[in-house]
């Protein structure tokens, strides 16, 4: 069994549409990373969560880490929002932070 | 701005050929780390460096080397010895303090 696991691995929803990614986790970690990869192969990072919650524009990320889950929710989802979205859980307490990545979730808004 | 930089981005080698991929930062970051890719997989880690001079491997360093001479410079060497070389290799960097991460845009390595 993988140590990050995300769902679903792929999602097609119509522009407009409210999506939810899971991400769960069987190890402790440090924080909890958000990324996604445009078909390009270049990674971004959305978001670094060690607790709660964070918005940004119409992403929103939470971490429960008593159940060892995180969402990614994405508003008003746009065509542009196409990506492979990517959890990946920090293992490191100080120097080094390496991380140990879900499969990813291939989402598709189509218009 | 500041930024990870990897080149080339695709990459053609013949089979037994060494070849060195490049990843430049220059963020100030003192951590750096080389991750592959493979279709329908997570990113595994290759080798990471958290100081100068300094590497350590990671879980599938095998048939790889990297140096670290420089704060700003983390190449990674893929060797003869990697079964399996053809794959998307992404670099990054983090600074300690607050785990944030910086990653490339990658390299596309095929091996023919």
């Amino acid at each position: 069994k993988n140590e990050v696991e995300q769902s679903p691995q792929n999602l097609t929803a119509q522009e407009g549409e409210f999506i939810t990614i899971n991400c769960s986790y069987s190890v402790g970690i440090s924080a909890l990373h958000w990324l996604q990869q445009h078909p390009g192969g270049g990674i971004v990072s959305l978001f670094m969560l060690s607790s709660g919650k964070k918005k940004h524009g119409r992403l929103i990320a939470t971490i429960n880490i008593q159940e060892k889950h995180s969402s990614l929710h994405i508003t008003a989802s746009h065509p542009r929002d196409s990506a492979v979205y990517i959890c990946a859980v920090g293992r490191g307490i100080q120097g080094a932070q390496k991380l140990v990545f879900g499969q990813g979730t291939r989402l598709t808004i189509n218009p | 701005d500041g930024g990870i930089t990897q080149s080339p981005k695709y990459l053609f080698r013949k089979e037994g050929q060494n070849v060195t991929l490049s990843c430049e930062q220059n963020l100030n970051h003192d951590a750096m780390y080389w991750y592959r890719q493979d279709p329908g997989q997570g990113l595994r880690l290759i080798y990471y460096s958290q100081i100068v001079n300094d590497f350590q491997k990671g879980d599938i360093a095998e048939g790889y080397s990297v140096s670290r001479e420089k704060k700003e410079s983390f190449p990674l060497t893929v060797t003869s010895a990697q079964k399996n070389p053809t794959a998307f290799y992404l670099c990054a960097s983090s600074i300690w303090s607050n785990y944030g991460y910086t990653f490339g845009s990658g390299t596309r390595l095929t091996v023919v």
